[in-house]
C-alpha cells in the first residue's frame, strides 16, 4: 500500500538536475509531494489531481500518470536551499483525504 | 491561528506511563491528521478526522492508542502504558478540505520513552 520513491538518496552539486520518481501498486487520486528539512516539520510543494498533469513551484515541477500510478518530481538547476528529504503522498479514490507516505527520498546539494 | 501548534514538543516519560499529545488545527481546517515518525523513517499513518464524520482509526497500531477531536478544533492523541517502541516524533497536520488541499504540518512533539 505504501507508495514506492526511488532513488532513495541523491548527491548533486549545485546547478544539476534530479528526478524522484513515486510508484504505487493501487490507483491514485491525488499525489502530493513534501519537502522535509532536518530537525522541521514537512512543507507541502504540490499537489497533482489528473493523469498527465504536471505543476511547477519555482524550479520543482512534478507529472503525474494516472496510469501507470506514478509521479515523478523535478528539480532543474538545484540550488543549496534543495537539500532535504522529499516525499510523495498517495490518496487513492476510495481514501478520501488521507495520504500514504512514501519513505523518503533524501538529496544533498553540494557548493 | 497562522499555523499548526503542537503541544509538547518534547516529552520524556517512563515506561508503563502514559501521555496526551494536543494539536491545534489552523483555524477553518476541517480535516486533521495524525503521523508517526520514528528516527529517520517515512511518515506513518495513525488517525485521520473529517468534519463531523467518523474518524478514520486505521492507522493506529495498537488499542494503546486513541484521538479525540473535538468539532473542527483541538485533538488530542492519548498512548496508554507507553513502550520504548513508541518513541518518534508525532506529527499533526491539518487541510482546509478533505480532498484536494496539501496539509500543513505542526512542528511535532518528540516523545521519548525510557
Amino acid at each position: 500500500q505504501q507508495p514506492v520513491q526511488s532513488p532513495q538518496a541523491v548527491i548533486l552539486r549545485e546547478g544539476e538536475d534530479a528526478v524522484i520518481n513515486c510508484s504505487s501498486s493501487k490507483a491514485l487520486y491525488s499525489v502530493h509531494w513534501y519537502r522535509q528539512k532536518h530537525g522541521e516539520a514537512p512543507v507541502f510543494l504540490m499537489i497533482l489531481l489528473k493523469g498527465g498533469e504536471q505543476k511547477g513551484h519555482e524550479k520543482i515541477s512534478a507529472s503525474f500518470n494516472e496510469k501507470k500510478q506514478q509521479s515523478s518530481l523535478y528539480l532543474t538547476a538545484s540550488q543549496l536551499s534543495y537539500s532535504g528529504t522529499y516525499f510523495c503522498g498517495t490518496e487513492s479514490p476510495s481514501n478520501t483525504g488521507k495520504l500514504i507516505f512514501g519513505q523518503g527520498t533524501t538529496l544533498q546539494v553540494k557548493p | 491561528g497562522a499555523g499548526v501548534s503542537q503541544s509538547p514538543s518534547n516529552k520524556v516519560t517512563e515506561k508503563g506511563k502514559d501521555v496526551e499529545l494536543r494539536c491545534d488545527p489552523i483555524s477553518g481546517h476541517t480535516a486533521l491528521y495524525w503521523y508517526r515518525q520514528r528516527l529517520g523513517q517515512g511518515l506513518e499513518f495513525l488517525i485521520y478526522f473529517q468534519g463531523n464524520s467518523a474518524p478514520d482509526k486505521s492507522g493506529l497500531p495498537s488499542d494503546r492508542f486513541s484521538a479525540e477531536r473535538t468539532g473542527e478544533s483541538v485533538s488530542t492523541l492519548t498512548i496508554q502504558r507507553t513502550q520504548q517502541e513508541d518513541s518518534a516524533v508525532y506529527l499533526c497536520a491539518s487541510s482546509a478540505r478533505a480532498r484536494n488541499y496539501g496539509y500543513t504540518f505542526g512542528s511535532g512533539t518528540r516523545l521519548t520513552v525510557v
